[in-house]
């Protein structure tokens, strides 16, 4: 069965600091993999995926994220965080393949506070 | 539209009361999820429509909800009898399954509360 793990409920980092969002999943086909980020009061915002290609990807507000096949994780890290980066952030796949069920699963979220 | 949009933003009911809500996908877009969100916490799934494949509603809590989608286009989230425990806000998205761009994009969300 298809899930997604986040396994911190929140993660506490101080301003200028690096940080991680960890995620970990289990597709049976090959993973689409997805970050996205709920400031208070907002709707859901996409940051960036892995589809294929590079294991390293950037996406918005100088975030990247590792895909890493071998320990079937997508880590969501910024060098400097900002105190403006405090928001919810939530991991999601779903599987690529052809013919399998392409429902997104969603992990449970992790809180990120960034304290300056 | 540019994003999907969701109406009404606000909805307050009283309990016993049916609420219907409204999603305006992404033109194009083939898939469209529902979702119920508490304050505070993750996204519930509810139902997902992809094509013209029969509705996943395994997430849809009671008979009391219901959803259609016509299409490709407009979808619409029922929920009959409302009761207190079903104040949240709903949300909804959609994506363009088997390509690239498959990133799912979400409307701002219903708030439903039941007084």
């Amino acid at each position: 069965a298809q899930s997604v793990a986040q396994p911190e409920d929140q993660v506490n980092v101080a301003e200028g600091n690096p940080l991680t969002v960890k995620c970990t999943y289990s597709v049976s086909g090959n993973p689409y993999l997805f970050w996205y980020v709920q400031y208070p009061n907002r709707g859901l915002q996409f940051l960036l995926k892995y589809i294929t290609g590079d294991n390293l990807v950037k996406g918005s507000y100088g975030f990247e994220a590792e895909f890493n096949k071998s320990q079937t994780s997508f880590h969501l890290k910024k060098p400097s965080a900002l105190v403006s980066d405090s928001a919810l952030y939530f991991c999601a796949v779903r599987d690529g393949s052809a013919g399998n069920n392409r429902k997104l699963i969603w992990g449970l979220g992790t809180s990120l506070a960034v304290n300056p | 539209g540019a994003g999907v949009s969701q109406s009404p933003s606000n909805k307050v009911t009283e309990k016993g009361k049916d609420v219907e809500l409204r999603c305006d996908p992404i033109s194009g877009h083939t898939a469209l999820y529902w979702y119920r969100q508490r304050l505070g916490q993750g996204l519930e799934f509810l139902i997902y429509f992809q094509g013209n494949s029969a509705p996943d509603k395994s997430g849809l809590p009671s008979d009391r909800f219901s959803a259609e989608r016509t299409g490709e286009s407009v979808s619409t989230l029922t929920i009959q009898r409302t009761q207190q425990e079903d104040s949240a806000v709903y949300l909804c998205a959609s994506s363009l399954e088997g390509t690239r761009n498959t990133e799912a994009f979400f409307g701002q969300g219903t708030r439903l509360t039941v007084v």
